[in-house]
């Protein structure tokens, strides 16, 4: 199971870090993506980090890089999504997901992110 | 930058075969770009239909079976019902490491 949590409304400019509680897998070895999906519109892929053993880089969508920060407490069972300078277009549902060679086949219930001023 | 395009719509009978495809605008798409197919309903998560091109989760109906055709990924849906009526997304796998979703596709049952 996967639980985004920390959406909210904020300034563009501003950050904001989302959270995504991980059970039931072990999650140390799980490949995690976050994915969004603005308003009406369809979905996008953010960023994805391997796994700890899985020594490389975190990659990220161009939208986003240098903006957004992916990172993991392995003793949390945790995913991180760190946004900086928040902008307007950046207005989205949140997902977490993972996958065990299967594509991504577990999604979490999304994390709705506002950037407004 | 490469674009991943779908149909922006289709419209199919009750009982009908439809197949939304699935190109990239960098070439043919293959086994290697890992070819996935979800399912999304209003106000609801997507849902994971097909992946590695055309193999089912668990849960996927079997009147839904996906594949490569003509440089492009397919998703066939054989003996439509009524609440196949929703959008669905490919995504692909480009060289393992950047994954690009296309535009959707809007599949009205009628």
């Amino acid at each position: 199971k996967l639980v985004e949590s920390g959406g909210g409304l904020v300034k563009p400019g501003g950050s904001l870090r989302l959270s995504c509680a991980a059970s039931g897998f072990t999650f140390s070895k799980a490949w995690m993506t976050w994915i969004r999906q603005a308003p009406g519109k369809g979905l996008e892929w953010v960023g994805r980090m391997r796994s700890t053993s899985n020594d490389g880089p975190i990659d990220y969508a161009a939208p986003v890089k240098g903006r957004f920060t992916i990172s993991r407490d392995n003793s949390k069972n945790t995913l991180f999504l760190e946004m900086k300078n928040l902008k307007t277009e950046d207005t989205a549902v949140y997902y977490c997901t993972t996958g065990a060679g299967d594509g991504e086949s577990l999604w979490g219930q999304g994390a709705l992110v506002t950037v407004s001023s | 930058q490469t674009v991943v395009t779908q149909e922006p719509s289709l419209t199919v009978s009750p009982g009908g075969t439809v197949t939304l495809t699935c190109t990239s605008s960098s070439g043919p798409v293959t086994s290697g770009d890992y070819p996935n197919w979800f399912q999304q309903k209003p106000g609801q998560p997507p849902r994971p239909l097909i992946y590695s091109t055309n193999n089912k989760h668990s849960w996927t109906p079997a009147r839904f079976s996906g594949s490569l055709l003509g440089g492009k990924a397919t998703l066939t849906l054989s003996g439509v019902q009524p609440e196949d009526e929703a959008d669905y997304y490919c995504l692909l796998y480009f060289g393992g490491v950047q994954l690009m979703f296309g535009g959707g596709t809007k599949l009205t049952v009628l």
